[in-house]
């Protein structure tokens, strides 16, 4: 069963960067089926994709986010990344690693099949 | 603001068909497949509904998806007790470079 955790930081500081890992374990970060996102939910409200990442390096970024962000894959760790740039109180939410099944390529059609349980990170002084 | 509209909230008893509506425009809906997610409280969101209306393994056929024009409904039929969570539409958009984007969400009350 695959199984993604993410970790990192709960707090950071107004203007500082975000940093978040996402390490997948039962299935390897590897497959050329799958792409490995990045979404968030703020505290009640709905979803936002931030982002996603192929294991050979490719990456497809939110246009309102993109140059904020940076999305990593370290294959020999079974892990992605994200970082997020000059972070505001609007950047507080819950963040979800996820894993996105590829229909031919990245784009219509894909869809997230697990997702990891979520990490709540606020931005505050 | 999402860019897909969902109504913020519906309601049903146990036993009745419910139906969440998710509206668009062509360059999203319009053009591309529509996926539903359910998030129970607490948890991580769950595939319900992928491309055109399949279901994964363990999600009964009480739920189905459609999709008229720039527009996707989520049917509930059979309403239980354990469906009372909020559910999110999502869809690819063709603008820019392509972006995923995701509706609001609707919170399912079974009464």
């Amino acid at each position: 069963q695959l199984h993604l955790q993410e970790s990192g930081p709960g707090l950071v500081k107004p203007s500082e960067t975000l940093s978040l890992t996402c390490t997948v374990s039962g299935g390897s970060i590897s497959s050329g089926s799958y792409y490995w996102g990045w979404l968030r939910q703020p505290p009640g409200k709905g979803l936002e994709w931030i982002g996603s990442i192929f294991y050979r390096g490719s990456t497809y970024y939110n246009p309102s986010l993109k140059s904020r962000v940076t999305i990593s894959v370290d294959t020999s760790k079974n892990q992605f990344s994200l970082e997020l740039r000059s972070v505001t109180a609007a950047d507080t939410a819950v963040y979800y690693c996820a894993r996105l099944v590829a229909v031919a390529g990245h784009g219509d059609g894909d869809y997230f099949d697990y997702w990891g349980q979520g990490t709540l990170v606020t931005v505050s002084s | 603001q999402s860019v897909l509209t969902q109504p913020p909230s519906a309601s049903g008893t146990p036993g009745q068909r419910v139906t969440i509506s998710c509206s668009g425009s062509r360059s999203n809906i319009g053009n591309n497949y529509v996926h539903w997610y359910q998030q129970l409280p607490g948890t991580a969101p769950k595939v319900l509904i992928y491309q055109r209306n399949q279901r994964p393994s363990g999600v009964p056929a009480r739920f189905s998806g459609s999709k008229s024009g720039s527009s996707a409904s989520l049917a509930i039929s059979g309403l239980r007790s354990e469906d009372e969570a909020v559910y999110y539409c999502a869809t690819w958009d063709d603008r820019l470079s392509g972006f995923w984007v995701f509706g609001g969400g609707t919170k399912l009350t079974v009464l």
